[in-house]
C-alpha cells in the first residue's frame, strides 16, 4: 500500500465535463506534485507546491488548474479536457521541496480517460 | 537541450544473474541522481538517491554508481528474482531547481527462471 492516496483510481470523462482529482498524504510533507504519464513513457512533470504554494507550473494549459487547500491534500480541477489528455495522473510528495535532497513517494495514479 | 537515455527499452536476464541498468544524460548538471521502480499500473517507487560527491551507494541488493565525468549513472540489480521484473526510471533534478526532477526514458527489466 502506498502513502500517497489517490482518488479516483479510474475516470471517464467527456470533452465538456468538469471532474477534480484527489491526492492526500500524512507523512506530514511539504511538497506536493502532480505529474502526467502516457502509455511506455516516463511520467512528465506538470506541477510543484511547496509549503502549500504553488511554486513551479510547466506551462500546463489552463484547462488543468490544481488546488493545494491544506498541506494534506492536492487537487487537480479539470475542465474541457481533449482526447490527448488520456493518460495515468499521478500526485508525489516529499519532506519539502527546495534546495534539499529529497525523494518523492507517489500514489498509484487515476487512470483518467477522455472521449 | 537536455536529455537523460537509459540505454535499452527492454533487458531479460537470466535468474540469480547481475542485472546492469545504464542513464546517459546531456546538457545537465544533475546535483543529483535517484532511482525508482515501477511496477504496470503502479506508481514509481523510490529506490536510492546518489549525491555528485558520491561515487558508489548501496541498498541490499542494489548498487548504484555516478560518474559525472561521463555523465552516466549504473544501476545493478545483484542475484535478480523474478519479482525484480519491473520498469526502471533514473531520474535528475535540474540545477538550481531541486524539486523538477525529469525522468529517463526508463528500462523494463524482466527477470526469467
Amino acid at each position: 500500500d502506498t502513502e500517497v492516496t489517490q482518488t479516483p483510481k479510474h475516470l471517464v470523462m467527456g470533452m465538456t465535463n468538469k471532474k477534480s482529482l484527489k491526492c492526500e498524504q500524512h507523512m506530514g510533507h511539504r511538497a506536493m506534485y502532480w505529474y502526467k504519464q502516457k502509455a511506455k513513457k516516463p511520467p512528465e512533470l506538470m506541477f510543484v507546491y511547496s509549503y502549500e504554494k504553488l511554486s513551479i507550473n510547466e506551462s500546463v494549459p489552463s484547462r488543468f488548474s490544481p488546488e493545494c487547500p491544506n498541506s494534506s491534500l492536492l487537487n487537480l480541477h479539470l475542465h474541457a479536457l481533449q482526447p490527448e489528455d488520456s493518460a495515468l495522473y499521478l500526485c508525489a510528495s516529499s519532506q519539502d521541496a527546495a534546495g534539499t535532497y529529497q525523494p518523492q513517494h507517489f500514489g498509484d495514479g487515476t487512470r483518467l480517460s477522455i472521449l | 537541450s537536455q536529455k537523460i537515455e537509459q540505454n535499452s527499452e527492454a533487458l531479460n536476464i537470466q535468474e540469480g544473474k547481475t542485472a546492469t541498468l545504464t542513464c546517459n544524460y546531456t546538457n545537465y548538471s544533475p546535483a543529483y541522481l535517484q532511482w525508482y521502480r515501477q511496477d504496470p499500473g503502479r506508481g514509481p517507487v523510490f529506490l536510492l538517491l546518489i549525491r555528485e560527491n558520491e561515487k558508489e551507494k548501496r541498498k541490499e541488493r542494489l548498487k548504484v554508481t555516478f560518474d559525472t565525468t561521463l555523465k552516466q549513472s549504473l544501476f545493478h540489480i545483484t542475484a535478480s528474482q523474478p519479482a525484480d521484473s519491473a520498469t526502471y526510471l533514473c531520474a535528475l533534478d535540474h540545477t538550481g531547481t531541486a524539486s523538477k526532477l525529469t525522468f529517463g526514458t526508463g528500462t523494463r527489466l524482466q527477470v526469467t527462471l
